[in-house]
């Protein structure tokens, strides 16, 4: 079983539409967690921090559910823009080891 | 100019040759690490370090060697290259302070297409 899995999609939604992202971790001990943002081709970048209380950035709000080890990514309104790959991303472990594990990412494509 | 740099950027190479990869970065950043990344799988991490003396293994360091030159360098290397280490490759960088927190970033470098034939 994957440390971290995500539905790899695509998810194929109109502009300004609401699209929902889910990802799993395997680790109960994994403290920090974040969604970065890949676009084709390039590096990943970080989106968002997700906060055990949930946090919103703008159109993007992230959620945390420990109990179920369930992260969540929603996007309102969605822009061409958004157009991307989503990577869930979760620490490895309790301990302070710098160590990020990656799920293989779920692909967003907005259309006119 | 570009936080974190990989040289070179694309590579094409035979079976068996010697190849290294190249990352710097001025963030001041302490850590840096180095991952591939293939189709279906995501990143894996290959080798980090969190200082000049300091190196470590990650999940899939078979095949592959690294050199923590200065604070600023990172460079990876495959001894005898074979086609199943075709894949991009990312350098990051992180800071030591926010490690483990949700204040935690890592800042990945362009990347290096690399393709052994």
């Amino acid at each position: 079983r994957k440390e971290v899995e995500q539905d790899p999609g695509p998810f194929n939604v109109p502009e300004g539409a609401t699209v929902a992202f889910n990802c799993t971790y395997s680790n109960s001990a994994s403290q920090s967690f974040f969604w970065y943002r890949q676009d084709c081709r390039k590096e990943p970048k970080l989106l968002m921090s997700v906060y055990s209380s949930g946090n919103e950035d703008g159109r993007f709000t992230a959620q945390l559910n420990r109990a179920s080890q369930y992260i969540s990514l929603l996007i309102r309104d969605s822009k061409l823009s958004d157009s991307a790959t989503y990577l869930c991303v979760v620490t490895h472990g309790s301990s302070n080891t710098g160590k990020l594990i990656f799920g293989q990412g779920t692909t967003l494509q907005v259309k006119p | 100019d570009a936080d974190v740099t990989q040289t070179p950027r694309n590579r094409i190479t035979k079976t068996g040759k010697r190849i290294m990869l190249e990352c710097s970065q001025t963030k001041g950043h302490d850590r840096m690490y180095w991952y591939r990344q293939d189709p279906g799988l995501g990143l894996r991490l290959i080798y980090y370090s969190f200082d000049v003396k300091d190196i470590n293994k990650g999940e899939i360091s078979d095949g592959y060697s690294v050199s923590r030159q200065a604070q600023a360098k990172f460079s990876l290397s495959l001894e005898s290259a074979i086609p199943n280490q075709t894949a991009l490759y990312f350098c990051a960088t992180s800071d030591a302070r926010t490690s483990g927190s949700v204040e935690e970033t890592q800042y990945f470098g362009p990347g290096t297409r690399l393709l052994v034939l």
